[in-house]
């Protein structure tokens, strides 16, 4: 079965630190993706990466990086957490061909 | 950028009902997807029309799709409570490659 899996489901992080969200697949998938959901906002794409050292920013990247050191695992860093940031998080990831997007379960990340 | 935009934004129903969900994109596409999101976790894929389509069924899903309109629909016949969800139509938007981009999606509830 297809997994791709977010290392937590819920984050609690102090305004001003540094914040890592990991994501790994099994599948193989060469693109990998970061999105934020936020009520009435939808999904907003923050960034993707289609090979391994590869990053490309989506609709919103401030104050976000990632990084895609190994295939399998792409991470998203939020270098000094705020407020605004407190959201839903959701990984997913693509075979190169695509389009089927499989998505991790998320993470609830709340700033305070 | 949000390509797509689900209308209705909610909608509520009654068990053994139909319900249509609406979806409308701006830019040229390869293919429409529909995925499904139970509150709080991430999104499951359900079906994939491309562009040359116009129709496209699976179970109790009914997909269209107009190009000349940049509109899809989503069907859902004889819903029931577990159709209960949140849905959201995603586009390949074809500059971004296997890019994702979501709607807002329509919060679908099923009343027994």
């Amino acid at each position: 079965d297809v997994k791709v899996t977010q290392s937590s489901r819920y984050l609690v992080k102090r305004t001003g630190e540094k914040v890592f969200l990991e994501c790994v697949q099994d599948m193989d998938h060469e693109n990998m993706f970061w999105y934020r959901q936020d009520p009435g906002l939808g999904l907003r794409l923050i960034y993707f990466s289609y090979d391994v050292k590869m990053k490309e920013k989506g609709d919103i990247p401030e104050g976000y990086s990632v990084s895609r050191e190994k295939k399998e695992r792409f991470s998203l860093i939020l270098e000094s957490a705020s407020t605004n940031q407190t959201s839903m998080y959701l990984c997913a990831s693509i075979l190169g061909g695509g389009p089927e997007a499989f998505f991790g379960q998320g993470t609830r990340l709340t700033v305070v | 950028s949000q390509q797509g935009e689900e209308d209705p934004q909610a909608l509520s129903i009654q068990e053994g009902e139909n319900a249509t969900m609406n979806c409308s994109y701006k830019t040229s596409i390869n293919n429409l997807q529909w995925y499904r999101q139970n509150s709080g976790r991430g999104l499951v894929h359900l079906i994939l029309i491309r562009s040359n389509e116009r129709e496209k069924h699976r179970g109790r899903l009914r997909v269209t799709l107009d190009t000349s309109k940049k509109s899809s629909s989503l069907l859902i016949t004889a819903s029931r409570a577990a159709d209960t969800a949140s849905y959201f139509c995603a586009t390949d938007e074809r500059q971004a490659g296997t890019a994702l981009i979501f709607g807002k999606g329509t919060t679908l509830s099923v009343s027994s």
